[in-house]
């Protein structure tokens, strides 16, 4: 099993939906978790981090379940400049500090 | 600029030579990473330091690749006899220490390397 797992889509959506993004990851242990995005050709952006009890930033909402050791990002009311890559990321096995990428999920907003 | 700064932006060489890349941390993070990305994938880990110490290498970092930190503050890492399958965006990001988990880390704009 492959450490943080992500549908790599592309998620398709019309200006307005709501879309969800699931990850897993493999390491119980882990602590830590956030959501990155990234644009093309440019570097990754922390989007939002990821806290046990859940958060919600604006149109933005993160899940985890740690039973099912999972971490979900719930988009609301999709914007076109939402369009990028959604990156799941992990500490990983063995140490505090290394955080482990998932490959991403592409989503493009439509008008 | 206050954020993380990495130089060259760009770098083009030829097969079998060294290079080096350089990382600027946002100045009061003491931990520093360095991250591999090629086109539909993922940043892969390479490394990461806490101050001048490095505390974790990737089992997928060849011999060939080597990173410092010397003085706790901007690092090198350097890729000797370079291979056309070294040819990727090499970032950097750096944190804070995390206080029990790890804290959020930041990037900088990349290296991209191209290997002919």
């Amino acid at each position: 099993r492959k450490e943080v797992e992500q549908d790599p889509g592309p998620f398709n959506v019309p200006e307005g939906a709501t879309v969800a993004f699931n990850c897993t990851y493999s390491n119980s242990a882990s602590q830590s978790f956030f959501w990155y995005r990234q644009d093309c050709r440019k570097e990754p952006k922390l989007l939002m981090s990821v806290y046990s009890s859940g958060n919600e930033d604006g149109r933005f909402t993160a899940q985890l379940n740690r039973a099912s050791q999972y971490i979900s990002l719930l988009i609301r009311d999709s914007k076109l400049s939402d369009s990028a890559t959604y990156l799941c990321v992990v500490n990983g096995e063995g140490s505090q500090g290394n955080l482990i990428f998932g490959k991403g999920t592409k989503l493009s907003v439509k008008p | 600029d206050t954020g993380v700064s990495q130089d060259p932006r760009h770098k083009i060489t030829k097969r079998g030579q060294n290079v080096t890349f350089r990382c600027d941390p946002i100045s009061e993070h003491n931990r520093l990473y360095w991250y591999r990305q090629t086109l539909g994938q993922g940043p892969e880990f390479l490394t990461y330091f806490q101050n001048e110490a490095q505390l974790e290498k990737s089992r997928l970092l060849s011999d060939r690749f080597s990173a410092e930190r010397p003085k706790g503050s901007f690092s090198t890492l350097e890729i000797q006899r370079t291979e056309q399958g070294d040819s990727a965006m090499y970032l950097c990001a750096s944190s804070l220490p995390g206080w029990g988990r790890v804290a959020e880390a930041f990037f900088g704009q990349g290296t991209r390397l191209t290997v002919v």
